[in-house]
Order: C-alpha cells, then structure tokens, then sequence
C-alpha cells in the first residue's frame, strides 16, 4: 500500500517559522490535492488546508501549504505556543484501479520550545 | 452548526462486528459526505471510508472486505460495520462530515474507544 511520510517531529521557538514535509508518490500527491489536519492532544482532528493551499474559513494565514511534485508542505509563521499539535497530511491515492482511497501520513508533532 | 455523536459498543470479543453510529444533528445527512477514520492509542490516523445519502461508498483497501458505512436519512444518522474483528482495530473511532457543495468546512465527533479483547 502507499504511503504519505512525514518527520516525526518538528520544533521551533515562538515567533519562528516552521515547515513539515510530506512526501508522496505520483499515485497520491503527484496527481491529487494534499490536505492537512490538525490534531490537540484528546481532541478530533481539524481541516486546516484543503486543495493544496486554500485555508478553511477561520484559518489564520499563519499557516500556508504548497506542494511540488510529489510532495507537500505545511508551513507555520509566526509560531505560538497553542500551534503545537500533531499535524498529519493526507491525499487521495489512487494505486489501486478503481478503488481510490484516502492516504494519511504518520503525523508530525510539532513542539514550540 | 452541525454536530456529530458517536455511539456503539465499547468492547468487543475477537471475532466479533463492530457497529457504530453517528448522530447529525444541525444538519441534514443529504448534504455531506460522510467518514469514519480511526486512530489506534497513541498513533497516526487510518482513513475506513465515505459514504454520501444515495449510498456512494469509498473504502480503504485495507479494509475494503469487511467494512459498510451506510446512511439513514430518516434518523439523520450513518453507520460503521466492521466484521471480524481483532486486536488491530482497537482503536478511537470517529466520524466526520464535509459538504458536498458549497463552503469547505468539516465536522467531526469526539470520538469513541473500541476496544476489542478476549
């Protein structure tokens, strides 16, 4: 089966700017749009870019995506202490004929130091 | 505003169905795409599958053979069925909802604790 992989962890100090990678396949990123997902400890995850790089209504333009190729970035300006959370990245895949399915990578959890 | 609510069993034997609901309530289950994804304890987040009203069904390969989601639009209510189960899919269950059209926005529920032991 496919696979999104992203670092495991990231950090920064307040006020940094922090990117995570996430990097695909052209059955996934390479033909798809990539979304990202925000995760607090104990709570369900939140949309926070759809399509590549269009942030959801109530987004803060802190956060931006991009992607090239087959692989994707989230980045964070500006970082606060309430920016760290998990974050995973997740893309349609369509290795399968016929059978296209939703691909998350492992996740990157982010410390602001 | 739409909220979700998970409901089911929260321990199940080997072997066994799992069944979850999930209650909508603020909005009508005609209008979204509707998700099931799991998240076992302290690890990254499995996609199950979609379902929208009229009975359009996308699965995770990995599951494919033993999953059903299905949508009541009577009860605004969709469901997770997950055959013969093992420890592997111990795990926080959750769904989620997102608009067919319109404004891109995503529900999701608090979450519910499967686990599944002898």
């Amino acid at each position: 089966q496919s696979v999104l992989t992203q670092p495991p962890s990231a950090s920064g100090t307040p006020g940094q700017r922090v990117t995570i990678s996430c990097s695909g396949s052209s059955s996934n990123i390479g033909k798809n749009y990539v979304f990202w997902y925000r995760q607090f400890p104990g709570t369900a995850p939140k949309l926070l870019i759809y399509k590549n790089n269009q942030r959801p209504s109530g987004v803060p333009d802190r956060f931006s995506g991009s992607k090239s190729g087959t692989s994707a970035s989230l980045a964070i300006s500006g970082l606060r202490s309430e920016d760290e959370a998990d974050y995973y990245c997740a893309a349609w895949d369509e290795s399968l004929s016929g059978h296209p399915y939703v691909l998350f990578g492992g996740g990157t959890k982010l410390t602001v130091l | 505003q739409v909220q979700l609510q998970e409901s089911g069993p929260g321990l199940l034997k080997p072997s066994e169905t799992l069944s979850l609901t999930c209650t909508v309530s603020g909005g009508s289950t005609r209008s979204y795409y509707w998700s099931w994804i799991r998240q076992p304890p302290g690890k990254g987040l499995e996609w199950i599958g979609y379902s929208d009203y009229s009975g359009n069904t996308k699965y995770n390969p990995s599951l494919r053979s033993r999953v059903t989601i299905s949508v009541d639009t009577s009860k605004n209510q969709f469901s997770l069925r997950l055959s013969s189960v093992t420890g592997a899919d111990t795990a926080i269950y959750y769904c989620s909802g997102e608009p067919i059209f319109g404004v891109v926005v995503d529900y999701w529920g608090r979450g519910t604790l499967v686990t599944v032991s002898s």
